[in-house]
């Protein structure tokens, strides 16, 4: 009963290196979403999904790219790493009823 | 648009006292509105949930949240707190009506002290 995997756990980047985080969900919702949580902001959009192919901004979207190739997968790409993406990352996924299972997240510095 | 504001930042409170976290929301429609807690190290998780009906929710860990629709709160309390519900704790909206964005609060730090 994995719920939502993410790899990897922790990554330090250097500036102006590209990476991609990885999200997978086995219990075939529809919606899945990447935040970023930094202190005393909460957790802000970044991308979401709500199907294999259809993905959309979030809040926070510059800097990053997501693709929904199926409905289990949903990466996400820094395309060029800068300090102010070090963060804590959350990939979520969703059904209908709008409660959101979150992965464990990424911790991602950036150096 | 839709927002949350949680009033507290940290909420020190002694074990086996009562707590409160409060959540305040804006919207201009009918709303579904969520708490989730994060425990050191974790992702988060749902405690519970408002989306119709009965306005006192009760949801795992012995939380309980009543919605108060003229006041635009959606506050949570446990009558007991225990060391282990130290964690953070978010409050959730979401506007009703096929798959919405969810807006988080900025979280409140609950700290048990024994």
């Amino acid at each position: 009963n994995a719920g939502v995997t993410q790899t990897p756990k922790f990554q330090v980047l250097k500036t102006g290196q590209s990476m991609t985080l990885q999200c997978a969900q086995d219990m075939n919702h529809e919606y899945m979403s990447w935040y970023r949580q930094d202190p005393g902001m909460g957790l802000r959009l970044i991308h979401y999904s709500v199907g294999a192919g259809i993905t959309d901004q979030g809040e926070v979207p510059n800097g990053y790219n997501v693709s929904r190739s199926t409905t289990e997968d949903f990466p996400l790409r820094l395309l060029s790493a800068a300090p102010s993406q070090t963060s804590v990352y959350f990939c979520a996924s969703s059904s209908g009823r709008f409660e959101a299972f979150f992965g464990q997240g990424t911790r991602l510095t950036v150096v | 648009a839709q927002s949350v504001t949680q009033l507290d930042s940290q909420v020190p409170v002694f074990e086996e006292a009562p707590v409160e976290l409060r959540c305040n929301y804006s919207s201009s429609v009918s709303v579904y509105l969520f708490w989730y807690v994060q425990y050191p190290n974790q992702g988060l998780q749902l405690l519970l949930k408002y989306l119709s009906g009965s306005t006192l929710v009760k949801g795992i860990n012995g939380f309980e949240a009543e919605f108060n629709k003229s006041q635009t709160s959606f506050h949570l309390r446990k009558p007991s707190v225990h060391i282990s519900d130290t964690a953070e704790y978010f409050c959730a909206v979401s506007e009703g009506g096929g798959y919405q964005k969810v807006t988080f609060g900025i979280g409140t730090k609950l700290q048990v002290i024994p």
